[in-house]
């Protein structure tokens, strides 16, 4: 079945250092893909989001491009902030369903 | 307000109590969503409405127990729970079932089972 596995966190960065986030999936077909953010004590929001093989999904500073042949999607930044500190989650729709990673935790310090 | 309100943000309860969790949405959405949000797994869709009628529901147990009287508003009834079932529970909402790549949350509220 479709599935998404995200790395384990959590992801502890100095500012100014570059980020990766690695997200692999499993699907049948064409999904598009997502990644979504959570701040502290705050709902989960869209971030950026790709619809087809080699499409770069981007926002804020966050990059990310879909990648058939590997079935990847990692979300690169090149220089985090302490305000990036949060919780992202990488998803898949298939079939109008939305598939979750199980998020990773991102830690920035001063 | 606007966008998507939850109340309350952090419930204790026992095992035997009755509670209620309460999803607001001020965007005039027609779709509305439950999930369960546990550390380090994904997020699990538990509920789906479309203009007040379910249509999903993803084999949660029956001591969880949505109602949505309207197209605004979605409740979550919880009756003897276990501590497993704590969690942060999320509610969203999106113009159309099929738009779930558009859906807005609202911050959840943080469960403890005793």
């Amino acid at each position: 079945g479709n599935s998404v596995t995200q790395m384990e966190g959590p992801v502890t960065l100095s500012e100014e250092a570059f980020l990766t986030i690695n997200c692999t999936y499993t699907a049948t077909g064409y999904p598009s893909l997502f990644w979504y953010v959570q701040y502290p004590g705050e709902g989960l929001q869209l971030l950026l989001k790709a619809t087809k093989a080699d499409d770069k999904g981007s926002n804020k500073g966050f990059e990310a491009t879909y990648r058939k042949e590997t079935t990847s999607f990692h979300l690169e930044k090149g220089s985090v902030q302490v305000s990036d500190s949060a919780v992202y989650f990488c998803a898949l729709d298939s079939n109008y369903q939305l598939i979750w990673g199980a998020g990773t935790k991102l830690i920035i310090k001063p | 307000e606007t966008g998507v309100t939850q109340t309350p943000r952090h419930l204790v309860m026992g095992m035997t109590n009755k509670k209620s969790l309460k999803c607001e949405q001020h965007l005039g959405h027609n779709a509305m969503y439950w999930y369960k949000q546990s550390a380090k797994k994904p997020l699990e869709l538990m509920f789906v409405y479309n203009f007040k009628e379910q249509t999903e529901n993803n084999s949660v147990p029956s001591r969880f127990s949505p109602e949505c009287p309207n197209s605004s508003h979605l409740f979550l009834h919880l009756h003897t729970l276990q501590p497993e079932d704590s969690a942060l529970y999320l509610c969203a909402s999106s113009q159309d079932p099929g738009e779930r790549d558009t859906q807005y949350f609202g911050p959840g509220t943080r469960l403890t089972v005793l």
